[in-house]
């Protein structure tokens, strides 16, 4: 079964540190990208899209490797607004089926 | 100005019973879906509708269908409700093609009984 996987966390930071999550996928013909936050008991949203080049938007950036199949989404200066829930989506050339991943779960603390 | 909708939001019902629960966007895209999360938060996708047709139906039991009756709203019923469909339902909306952004309502909470 084509799948993406993410490590469930959780990740107990304190404000103002820098963190990284994984997120790996099996389906090589995926093609696009996204990293959507999920705050408890509220719908996913769009944090951002992974370009193959890579792209930044304000403390989040995000990176794409192709050859290992694999995303990552970086945090920096980490605010307890940060707390949440991450998830890794692909999707697939031509397709309108959007795979996600488990999330990964970050908690911020004072 | 809500852009994706779900009624109920909670929903609390035996087991055997039928229970719809509605989706309405006004966004204007052309495709939607419903997802199940379950209680270890894994979002699954249930169904996909382009332009009032059916692209994706998962491995999904029968006793679940949508219904399009236009492209701004994708219906769920289910017929005989069981306890393990107990989860969160989220509908969600998308203009299609690669790259696109799914929108998504605020989820209905189903407990079966």
């Amino acid at each position: 079964r084509k799948e993406v996987e993410q490590d469930p966390g959780p990740f107990n930071v304190p404000e103002g540190a820098t963190v990284a999550f994984n997120c790996t996928y099996s389906n090589s013909a995926s093609q696009s990208f996204f990293w959507y936050r999920q705050d408890c008991r509220k719908e996913p949203k769009l944090l951002m899209s992974v370009y193959s080049s890579g792209n930044e938007d304000g403390r989040f950036t995000a990176q794409l490797n192709r050859a290992s199949q694999y995303i990552s989404l970086l945090i920096r200066d980490s605010k307890l607004s940060d707390s949440a829930t991450y998830l890794c989506v692909s999707l697939s050339g031509g397709s309108y089926i959007p795979t996600f991943g488990r999330g990964t779960s970050l908690i911020v603390h004072p | 100005d809500t852009a994706v909708s779900q009624t109920p939001k909670y929903l609390v019902t035996q087991m055997g019973n039928d229970k719809s629960i509605k989706c309405e966007q006004n966004l204007g895209h052309d495709t939607m879906y419903w997802y199940k999360q379950d209680s270890k938060k894994f979002l699954k996708i249930m169904f996909s509708y382009n332009n009032k047709e059916l692209i994706i139906n998962e491995t999904v039991p029968n006793r679940f269908s949508p219904k399009s009756p236009d492209k701004a709203h994708l219906n769920l019923h289910i017929n005989s409700l069981e306890l393990g469909d107990s989860a969160v339902y989220f509908c969600a909306s998308s203009q299609g093609g690669e790259g696109a952004t799914q929108y998504f309502g605020p989820g209905t909470r189903l407990l079966v009984l």
